[in-house]
């Protein structure tokens, strides 16, 4: 039973560059998440996505917009990436109403 | 928004010993839960408990949610147990939102 995948697992870009980040989540969970942890911090929300639908967003800028496809993998993007974006990116999923979070591995975003 | 506070922030043991971490929340909660990152930072969960007591293993967790706060206890220490430890919480407007704390830092030494 495979887990929560993330890729790429590491990912180096420029000010002013836009990234895609791929998760797939756990064997029969429906919803997904995404985080972002900054070095020596707790993750913070990103956004959550159910049924091909944004259902809840932190508190980012519209730069940080997401996907949910069928299969329910999600895409998280980022445009126009600042040096604060540096962080590594969780996703993590759930059964719908079952709470418990089963999380990625992560990607690890530096921005130069 | 709701506030979560995890102490102690760092913590260093000899192999063997016994911990108890804990958390604190400034609301009611609907959800609460512990992870563990190891140095990869693979975040692992290790407790799903909005209420009640839990074992697992080595591990054991209690959340008092009329007094606001959970516990984690962490039994004959060993050094696979080093990483960091995450609260977690879901307040009751949120419902799919999870607001961690800053986590303890555990180093269990051999």
């Amino acid at each position: 039973d495979a887990g929560v995948t993330q890729s790429p697992t590491h990912l180096i870009k420029t000010r002013g560059q836009q990234v895609t980040l791929r998760c797939s989540p756990k064997s029969g969970h429906d919803t997904v998440s995404w985080y972002q942890q900054a070095l020596g911090q707790g993750p913070q929300f990103i956004f959550q996505y159910y049924e091909e639908e944004e259902r809840q967003r932190g508190n980012f800028p519209d730069r940080f917009s997401g996907h949910q496809f069928p299969n329910y993998s999600s895409e998280l993007n980022v445009n126009a990436l600042l040096l604060g974006d540096s962080a590594l990116y969780l996703c993590a999923s759930s059964l719908v109403g079952a709470g418990k979070l089963f999380f990625g591995s992560g990607t690890q975003l530096s921005v130069l | 928004g709701i506030q979560v506070e995890q102490s102690p922030p760092d913590l260093i043991l000899q192999e063997g010993a016994n911990s108890t971490l804990r958390c604190n929340f400034s609301d009611s909660v609907n959800n609460l839960q512990w992870f563990h990152q190891n140095p990869w930072g693979q975040l692992i969960n290790l407790f799903y408990i909005p209420s009640g007591t839990k074992q697992n293993g080595r591990l054991s967790a209690t959340t008092v949610a009329t007094e606001r706060y959970s516990l984690l206890y962490i039994s004959s220490s060993q050094t696979t147990d080093s990483g960091v430890y995450f609260c977690a919480v879901e307040d009751g407007g949120s419902n799919y939102k999870l607001t961690f704390g800053k986590g303890t830092l555990l180093t269990v030494n051999p």
